[in-house]
Formats: C-alpha cells, sequence, structure tokens
C-alpha cells in the first residue's frame, strides 16, 4: 500500500468552478502535510502548508482529517491558471520521511 | 537569486556509462535531497544530506551515490546507468525539517 494516494484524474473543470481534490495517507503517525502545485515539466513549487484547523491562502482551502486520515485542497473560482498537477506531501516531522502522492492533474477550461 | 541550479537539464547515456548530476543552491541551506519522478510513482527520495559532510540513504538508493563536500553542493552519482534509471531528477534544500521545500528545475536523463 503506498504511504500518500491521490486519485490521478483529470479533473476537467470550467472558469469559476469550485473543485476539490482528496489525499489520503497511511500512517497515523504523520505529522506535516502540505499541498504542492506541479506544471507540466516543471519542479514542484510549494502551494501550502496544511495545519491541523485548516488554513486558507486566498481562493485556496486546506483541510486535515485525521481521523480519517486524509487532507484536502479546495480551489474557489477556479483560473485557467490554475490547470497543474496537484502532489499532495505528509511527513512524519522527520527529515527524511516525507512522501509524495503521485499527484492529481487540473485541467480548466475556458 | 538563482535558489536551487541542477546541471545538466538533460542527458543521454548508453547502458553502462556512468555520470554526475550537480546540485547547486545559494540560500546557504543545511538539508539538500536528491529525489527521482517517475509516472505513476510520485517523487522517491534516493539521498539526502543534514550538512556538509553528511550523506545518508532514502528509499531509493541503489545504483546510487553522492557526495557533499561543500554545504552548497550536493553530487548525485550513477556508477553504471541502467534503464531502470531513466527518470526525471529533482534536486531539493531547505532550511529545517522539510516543509517549504525548494526544488531545482531537474534532470530528465534517458538511459538506453
Amino acid at each position: 500500500r503506498k504511504e500518500v494516494e491521490q486519485d490521478p484524474g483529470p479533473f476537467n473543470v470550467p472558469e469559476g468552478a469550485t473543485v476539490a481534490f482528496n489525499c489520503t495517507y497511511s500512517n497515523s503517525a504523520s505529522q506535516s502535510f502540505f499541498w504542492y502545485r506541479q506544471d507540466c515539466r516543471k519542479e514542484p513549487k510549494l502551494l501550502m502548508s496544511v495545519y491541523s484547523s485548516g488554513n486558507e491562502d486566498g481562493r485556496f482551502t486546506a483541510q486535515l482529517n485525521r481521523a480519517s486520515q486524509y487532507i484536502s485542497l479546495l480551489i474557489r473560482d477556479s483560473k485557467l491558471s490554475d490547470s497543474a498537477t496537484y502532489l499532495c506531501v505528509v511527513n512524519m516531522n522527520n527529515f527524511n520521511k516525507f512522501y509524495f502522492g503521485s499527484g492529481t492533474k487540473l485541467n480548466v477550461k475556458p | 537569486n538563482a535558489g536551487v541550479t541542477q546541471t545538466p537539464k538533460f542527458r543521454v547515456l548508453k547502458t553502462g556509462q556512468s555520470m554526475t548530476l550537480l546540485c547547486a543552491q545559494d540560500m546557504n541551506h543545511e538539508y539538500m535531497y536528491w529525489y527521482r519522478q517517475d509516472p505513476g510513482m510520485g517523487l522517491r527520495l534516493i539521498h539526502y544530506s543534514v550538512g556538509e559532510g553528511t550523506t545518508a540513504k532514502g528509499e531509493v538508493p541503489d545504483g546510487y551515490n553522492v557526495s557533499r563536500l561543500k554545504k552548497q553542493n550536493f553530487l548525485l552519482g550513477l556508477e553504471s546507468a541502467a534503464p531502470s534509471q531513466t527518470s526525471v531528477y529533482f534536486c531539493a534544500s531547505s532550511w529545517d525539517r522539510p516543509y517549504g521545500y525548494t526544488f531545482g528545475s531537474g534532470t530528465r536523463l534517458t538511459v538506453v
């Protein structure tokens, strides 16, 4: 079983739509959670950390559900520029125990 | 501010050849990492370093060696390349704990 699992998608949504991705993790000892964005043939870039209380950054909202062991990313008012692959990352607060999901692809269409 | 620079960006190797990938960071980060990314597999940690002169194995270290003689540089070596090592290689660095990784732009390696 993979440490971190994501629906690969693609999620095809129109501009202005709201879209949500989930990511499940297998290790209940996981302590730090992140979402990264990766554009085609580019390096991953940190989008946001995920805090226990949930956090928001503009149109993006991240949530953590420890009981069910998943994190989510909600994107409101989707833009064409949001088209990318979104990587879920889970860490056990040990610098070498850092697991990446294989990513969820989002296509925002005009 | 260059951040993390990887060289080369592309390379084609024949089976059995060797090569070294260079990662350089100008942010004075202590931690440096080498990952490989394959379709459907996500990013997998090859080796990492917690400071100058230190290295450690990650999830998929076989067939690779690393060195960190200077704090700003982290080298990844392939001793005898195999087709299974065809991948995109990313270097990353961070201050402390791996939140806020900064990645290099990647090296696309093909082994034929």
